[in-house]
């Protein structure tokens, strides 16, 4: 089976500019969350969808939003962006089982830098 | 709340085992994860546990007790490729959502 894509795998932005991330889940998993990883905050919940549908949310400002399509795949988008956006984004499906209880899968991430 | 907690740091030598523990404060128990992740790429899951006692699987073992609100993750015969930050982290919220700790960089030296 192929794993979690992302794409791109890196992005350069400038202050203000808005981004759109994407990320395909293993085939069969419904579950797709967002993560994003900065040396100083570590990893960071954003949000998770389950069958097109929000299911959690993580504290961040209303510019970083989610969708996810009947295919599972999912997008995020961040709006107008801000130096502190620059991190690693990360994508991660799992099979929906026992509530946390299921392994997820990460995919590489992508990217982002600020300017 | 959630509170995770993990050292930054530990060196290593080649061969030797190391103990890299994660104390939690959460909110409801929904088990515990343990992951591994070489710089520049995506976590890795290396174990599950969500009842009392010690998971061993292969050079790698997790201990979990819940009363203590604490684990941790033991390395045995270390290699170079060990090398890596390991995160510790918990469900909470509901759903798949983890709460992750800053996770401990470890550094094995021949």
């Amino acid at each position: 089976k192929a794993g979690v894509t992302q794409t791109p795998r890196y992005l350069i932005k400038t202050r203000g500019q808005q981004v759109t991330l994407s990320c395909s889940p293993i085939s069969g998993h419904r579950s797709v969350s967002w993560y994003q990883q900065t040396p100083g905050q570590g990893l960071q919940f954003l949000f998770e969808y389950f069958s097109e549908t929000q299911r959690n949310k993580g504290n961040f400002p209303g510019r970083f939003s989610g969708r996810q399509f009947s295919n599972s795949r999912s997008e995020m988008n961040v709006s107008t962006l801000e130096l502190g956006d620059s991190a690693l984004y990360l994508c991660a499906s799992s099979l929906e089982g026992r509530t946390g209880r299921n392994e997820q899968y990460f995919g590489p991430g992508t990217r982002l830098t600020v300017t | 709340g959630q509170n995770i907690d993990q050292p930054t740091e530990m060196t290593a030598t080649e061969g030797a085992i190391v103990q890299i523990n994660c104390t939690y404060q959460t909110s409801g128990f929904n088990g515990l994860f343990w992951y591994q992740q070489h710089a520049g790429e995506a976590p890795t899951f290396l174990s599950y546990n969500v009842l009392d006692g010690l998971e061993e699987k292969g050079r790698f073992s997790s201990f979990l007790s819940r009363s203590k609100g604490y684990s941790y993750l033991l390395l045995k015969e270390l290699q170079m490729k060990d090398s890596a930050s390991y995160l510790c982290a918990v469900p909470t919220g509901g759903g798949n959502k983890l709460t992750f700790g800053t996770g401990t960089q470890l550094k094995v030296e021949l």
